[in-house]
């Protein structure tokens, strides 16, 4: 199947500090990428739908401020945890969607596991 | 809301023992349905799927059929090895492209 990557796979940062991950589409082009946030024993949770070349779509109770998403090309969208706190301390993944024609699928990236201090 | 409900684990099994992990779904119209598995260290790989009522998606010797009576997508294999411990997701999606709705996951624990 296709390959998406994460990068960092694992962070820890200071509080107050500024944190980006990136989530590479390998070997295909997604128009859309997905960034989700998953706790300790709990689902993954839809933080926001990344499009391609426009703004990202938050889910409600998403802070599009602190949680800056940007999809520059169609194998790259970044997520910046601004001013992050310990309370941001989760893992995030993300997933890239792959629309070929009569076979859509998400494939997604390992994860990034966020510690802040 | 749509939402996924799986059994809670962890589930500790012996090898070559028979495994069943529970799915039901709320979800509006006809949702497609999905397995992931998440082993050690990697990300979520789709393990199978079905896209409308009565379908059975199978992989691996792991298989599943969407019941919409039940609105239910019950993960089974026959024969469970140890290779096969991971975190199982169920999750669903109301349209093609869109994000996917998971379940919380399950741990599954295989000892030789």
């Amino acid at each position: 199947g296709a390959v998406v990557s994460q990068h960092p796979s694992r962070v820890i940062c200071k509080s107050g500090t500024s944190v980006k991950i990136e989530c590479r589409s390998l070997d295909f082009q997604a128009t859309t990428m997905f960034w989700y946030r998953q706790f300790p024993k709990q689902s993954l949770m839809l933080m926001a739908t990344s499009n391609e070349g426009s703004k990202a779509t938050y889910e409600q109770g998403v802070e599009k401020d602190k949680f800056l998403i940007n999809h520059a090309s169609l194998t790259l969208s970044t997520l910046t945890v601004t001013s992050a706190h310990p309370e941001d301390s989760s893992f995030y993944i993300c997933s890239a969607h792959s629309g070929t024609e009569g076979r859509s699928e998400q494939f997604f990236g390992p994860g990034t596991r966020l510690t802040v201090l | 809301g749509d939402s996924v409900t799986q059994m809670e684990g962890p589930v500790t099994l012996s090898e070559e023992a028979f495994l069943t992990i529970n799915c039901t779904y709320t979800a509006t119209g006809y949702p497609s349905l999905f397995w992931y598995v998440q082993y050690p260290g990697e990300g979520l790989q789709l393990l199978l799927k079905a896209t409308k009522a009565d379908d059975k998606g199978s992989n691996k010797g792991f298989e599943a059929t969407y019941r919409k009576e039940t609105t239910s997508f019950h993960l089974e294999k026959g024969s469970v090895q140890v290779s096969d411990s991971a975190v199982y997701f169920c999750a669903l999606s109301n349209q093609a492209g869109t994000a996917l709705i998971f379940g919380k996951g399950t741990t599954l624990s295989v000892s030789s």
